[in-house]
């Protein structure tokens, strides 16, 4: 059973360039969420989507990030243009959103921008 | 959603258990105790959660103290692949707003 997939796995890109992270939730899960780790602010919430739609984007750093969900099994992360304090790893997760339930998350994209 | 606080770090020998304490004593009633472990590089992966009752899976037990206020996370026989930081999280019905705080980050030594 396919987790989440993200891609690319690692990312070298120069300051200026944009950077579109993407994402396969697993299926049948309606809810979607890009989280960002570094070292200085841990594991932040970016994002998040129920069935398709944004529902809070209040972790969203600035204007340069944004992201989309053009449907249930396809989601981007796009920084434009990047900055040198984006080097992170980035990490989609999905869940079924219902009472006690649990979210999984992909093995994570690791930026890094020069 | 309640606070959580956790040891910065604990050690264990392997093949013994590890318990991981958690305390949350502003929790409330509808509120759900969730255990995360994140391995060096790894996304993080979902451990066991709870309400009120104990629960076990081929993972891990949770203990949940009676009044809710504090957890054990037991890891029955320590490896050294469960070296990692464990998060310890307390949520309102969904797992929407998952909020990591700094974990226990957990040495298992020969």
């Amino acid at each position: 059973d396919a987790g989440v997939i993200q891609s690319p796995r690692h990312e070298v890109t120069e300051m200026g360039q944009e950077v579109t992270l993407r994402c396969k939730p697993i299926s049948g899960h309606n809810s979607l969420f890009w989280y960002r780790q570094t070292m200085m602010r841990g594991l932040e919430l970016l994002i998040y989507f129920n069935n398709n739609v944004p529902i809070d984007d209040s972790g969203m750093p600035e204007d340069r990030f944004s992201a989309k969900m053009p449907n249930a099994s396809f989601s981007t992360l796009k920084i434009q243009p990047s900055e040198p304090r984006d080097s992170a790893v980035y990490f989609c997760a999905s869940s079924l959103e219902v009472a006690g339930n649990t979210i999984y998350f992909g093995e994570g994209s690791w930026l890094t921008v020069v | 959603d309640a606070k959580t606080t956790q040891p910065p770090s604990m050690d264990c020998a392997e093949g013994r258990a590890a318990n991981l304490p958690c305390n949350h004593s502003t929790i409330s009633g509808n509120e759900y105790v969730y255990w995360y472990r994140q391995i060096h590089s790894q996304g993080p992966q979902y451990i066991i959660h709870g309400l009120k009752n104990n629960e076990t899976n081929e993972m891990a037990s949770l203990i949940i103290t009676e009044d809710r206020k504090s957890s054990t996370l037991i890891l029955p026989h320590a490896t050294l692949r469960d070296t990692a930081v464990y998060y310890c999280i307390v949520l309102t019905g969904t797992a929407s707003k998952l909020t990591f705080g700094t974990g226990t980050r957990l040495q298992v030594t020969l």
